[in-house]
């Protein structure tokens, strides 16, 4: 079955660094993997979408890759903010439905 | 800018009661979805609804589960009998566009079944 891991269940990043996530997924390649943000209670936030024809894409200070030889999407946040902080939910497409990765916390650390 | 809106926020139920959430999706948005997320654990796939009928469930959507949209803007969950593993947040999604792309969803409802 499709499986989604994401490389860490918590990541601390100094305020000002760039913030890396990676998503790794087994079995075959989704056509597009999306990118959200879950804060405490709250519901996902959807951030971004890449196609599997698309190596880059960029969202203000958001960027994501899919390299679908790796099987494997990065997610970078550039000069984070103490407000980055949050759960990020990398998420594919499978059988007409989305799955979701457990998801990476993010701790931005002034 | 529009948003999902999901009520109530908590509800607590007996085991073995009916519950019904309750969502109005944002209102020109054409497919609609519910996800679960047990407490620290992933968020869970439902089942998506579209053009007034189940486009696709998972294996959580037994025979317990139904959806409905009753009219033109609210988009409901009813669990006829609740068990203990039932508790859980519960989310409502929709989105414009294409299935399963660039979600929007709601705050939740909180799920907690005695």
């Amino acid at each position: 079955s499709q499986k989604i891991e994401q490389n860490s269940e918590a990541l601390n990043i100094q305020e000002g660094k760039t913030a890396t996530l990676t998503c790794n997924y087994t079995n075959y390649s989704p056509a597009y993997l999306q990118w959200y943000r879950q804060d405490p209670g709250r519901g996902p936030v959807f951030l971004l979408l890449i196609r599997e024809n698309e190596k880059e894409k960029r969202k203000e200070r958001l960027k994501v890759t899919f390299d679908t030889t790796l099987k494997q999407s990065l997610f970078h946040i550039t000069a984070s903010q103490p407000a980055d902080s949050a759960t990020y939910l990398c998420a594919l497409d499978r059988d007409d439905k989305i799955i979701f990765g457990k998801g990476t916390r993010l701790h931005i650390l002034p | 800018e529009p948003e999902v809106t999901q009520t109530p926020s908590h509800q607590v139920t007996q085991m073995g009661q009916e519950v019904i959430l309750r969502c109005v999706p944002i209102s020109n948005h054409l497919y609609f979805y519910w996800y679960r997320q047990i407490l620290g654990q992933k968020v869970e796939f439902l089942v998506s609804f579209y053009n007034n009928e189940i486009s696709e469930k998972s294996e959580i959507f037994d025979d317990q589960f139904s959806v409905e949209r009753p009219d033109g803007s609210n988009f409901t969950l009813k669990i006829r009998s609740t068990k203990l593993e039932d508790s859980a947040m519960y989310f409502c999604a929709s989105n414009l566009d294409r299935l399963n792309e660039k979600l929007f969803f709601g705050s939740g409802t909180q799920l907690s079944v005695l």
